[in-house]
């Protein structure tokens, strides 16, 4: 297994616009983690899966923000009509059940312009 | 709520010294764990350490070390023997009950030749 895919690495987008992103985690881990981090500041919590539910969602994340994990394996991360303040990092992160820590991607850097 | 805090923004030695960043936490529970990651320049992050709460022995991992002490809400993480390759943001995290991770705000830690 070669750890927690993100893709894109980079998307650059005009205020307005839709953006989706997409993380592969390890295949054995049951819990997947969305997490946003601005630049210098420590990554903030959005929402987590275990399986294909989505457990919590963190108040920070607007109307205009949806995830997805289609039969516990993949995920997705949608910004509809963004705005120049999503620009930021966009972290994905998997873990087994338990407190083991997390694995995490390279991230999504979102520059909306 | 969960809340974790680091005081040092920015912290700076010579090769080879030894270092400690510190971390402050609050929690209502009783069971947690607590985390140092790495994220290195423009890299992803990683898992330096881990320490259990019930545990009364500190974690170590070659030359990281922590100092963990409950009562205080405590843990400071050592580095001794720096390397030009411990150049990176060092972020404290906590999990607990709601199995999320909570991170503090994040210390850049610049080793020098």
């Amino acid at each position: 297994d070669t750890g927690v895919s993100q893709n894109p690495r980079h998307k650059i987008t005009k205020r307005g616009q839709n953006v989706t992103f997409r993380c592969d985690p390890i295949s054995e881990h049951n819990r997947l983690y969305w997490y946003r981090q601005t630049l210098g500041q420590g990554p903030e919590f959005l929402t987590y899966f275990q399986n294909e539910a989505q457990l919590e969602k963190s108040r920070l994340l607007s109307d205009r923000f949806s995830a997805e994990r289609p039969k516990g394996s993949f995920s997705t991360l949608e910004i509809q009509r963004t705005e120049q303040g999503d620009s930021a990092m966009y972290l994905c992160a998997s873990s087994p059940l338990g407190f083991y820590g997390y694995t995490f991607g390279s991230g999504t850097r979102l520059t909306v312009v | 709520a969960q809340t974790v805090t680091q005081s040092q923004p920015e912290m700076s030695v010579q090769e080879a010294e030894t270092v400690t960043l510190s971390c402050t936490y609050d929690t209502s529970e009783s069971n947690y764990y607590l985390f140092w990651y790495k994220q290195p320049p423009s890299r992803q992050m990683i898992l330096v350490i881990r320490q259990e709460a019930y545990k009364q022995q500190n974690a170590t991992e070659n030359r990281f070390s922590v100092n963990f002490q409950k009562a205080a809400k405590s843990f400071s993480l050592k580095i001794s023997d720096s390397q030009l390759g411990d150049t990176a943001m060092y972020f404290c995290a906590s999990i607990q009950g709601a199995q999320k991770l909570v991170f503090g705000q994040g210390t850049r830690l610049t080793i020098n030749p």
